[in-house]
C-alpha cells in the first residue's frame, strides 16, 4: 500500500520557473528520499533527508522536511526541459525495516 | 562503477507461463530489494535480501512469486503461472548495507503477460 501522497499529481511550468512538489506520509520515519523517473523506467536517487534534518540542498534542488506535519517538499529552481519526469518521495518507516514506501508521484512537465 | 543492471529489459509471456527476472546489484552491496510498479503508480515493495537470506518477503503478493540470491550477489525473481495482473515494471535496487541508506535502482524489467 502507498503511504505517501504527492501533490500535485501533475505540474506543468515554463523553463526557468521554479517547481515545487509536496509529499505527505502517515507513519513516523527514519528518513525520506526523493527519486526521479523518466518514462516509467529506473529511478534516479536525488536526495535523502533524515528525520532530524529540516532542510537539505543539492545543486538546484532544495528539500524540506516537517516531521510534525508529516510532510516534505521538493523545490527545483530554474527548471529546464530536461527536468521533465515523474518525481517520487519514498519513506523508510521506523517500523518497516529497510523497505521504502513510495507515493504515487508528481508528473512534472517543463515546457521550453 | 557499474550500476544495478536488470535483464531482460522487456519480457512478453503468455498467461500461465513461468518467468525469471534477473538483477545484478552494485558490486559489494549486501542489500538487494525488489519492487513492482504498475502504470501510473509508485513502486511497491516485494522482497528484501540481506546477503543470501530474505530478510523481509512480506511484500510478495502470493506464493506464485519467489526470489533467490544464492551467492549474495545476483538475484532472480521467479513468477509461476503468470497472470495478466502480473504485468508491471519490476525494479531491483541495492544498497551497501541495508541500514536505512540510499537505494540505487536498476532500469527495470517491463513484464507483459498476454
Amino acid at each position: 500500500s502507498q503511504q505517501g501522497e504527492e501533490d500535485p499529481q501533475a505540474l506543468s511550468i515554463q523553463e526557468g520557473e521554479n517547481a515545487t512538489m509536496n509529499c505527505s506520509y502517515k507513519t513516523s520515519i527514519n528518513n525520506l528520499q526523493w527519486y526521479r523517473q523518466n518514462s516509467g523506467r529506473g529511478l534516479v536517487h536525488l536526495i535523502l533527508i533524515r528525520s532530524n534534518e529540516r532542510e537539505k540542498h543539492s545543486g538546484r534542488l532544495r528539500v524540506t522536511l516537517d516531521t510534525s506535519k508529516k510532510s516534505s517538499s521538493l523545490l527545483i529552481t530554474a527548471s529546464r526541459a530536461a527536468d521533465t519526469a515523474s518525481y517520487f518521495c519514498a519513506t523508510d518507516g521506523s517500523g518497516s525495516g529497510s523497505r521504502l514506501t513510495f507515493g504515487e508521484g508528481t508528473q512534472l512537465t517543463v515546457n521550453p | 562503477g557499474a550500476g544495478v543492471s536488470q535483464t531482460p529489459s522487456n519480457k512478453v509471456t503468455e498467461k500461465g507461463k513461468y518467468v525469471e527476472l534477473r538483477c545484478d546489484p552494485i558490486s559489494g552491496h549486501t542489500a538487494l530489494y525488489w519492487y513492482r510498479q504498475s502504470l501510473g503508480q509508485g513502486p511497491e515493495f516485494l522482497i528484501y535480501f540481506q546477503g543470501t537470506g530474505a530478510a523481509d518477503d512480506s511484500g510478495l503478493p502470493n506464493d506464485r512469486f519467489f526470489a533467490v540470491r544464492p551467492e549474495g550477489s545476483v538475484s532472480t525473481l521467479k513468477i509461476q503461472r503468470t497472470e495478466r495482473g502480473d504485468s508491471a515494471v519490476y525494479l531491483c535496487a541495492s544498497s551497501s548495507s541495508g541500514g536505512r541508506e540510499t537505494q540505487y535502482f536498476g532500469p527495470g524489467t517491463r513484464l507483459l503477460v498476454l
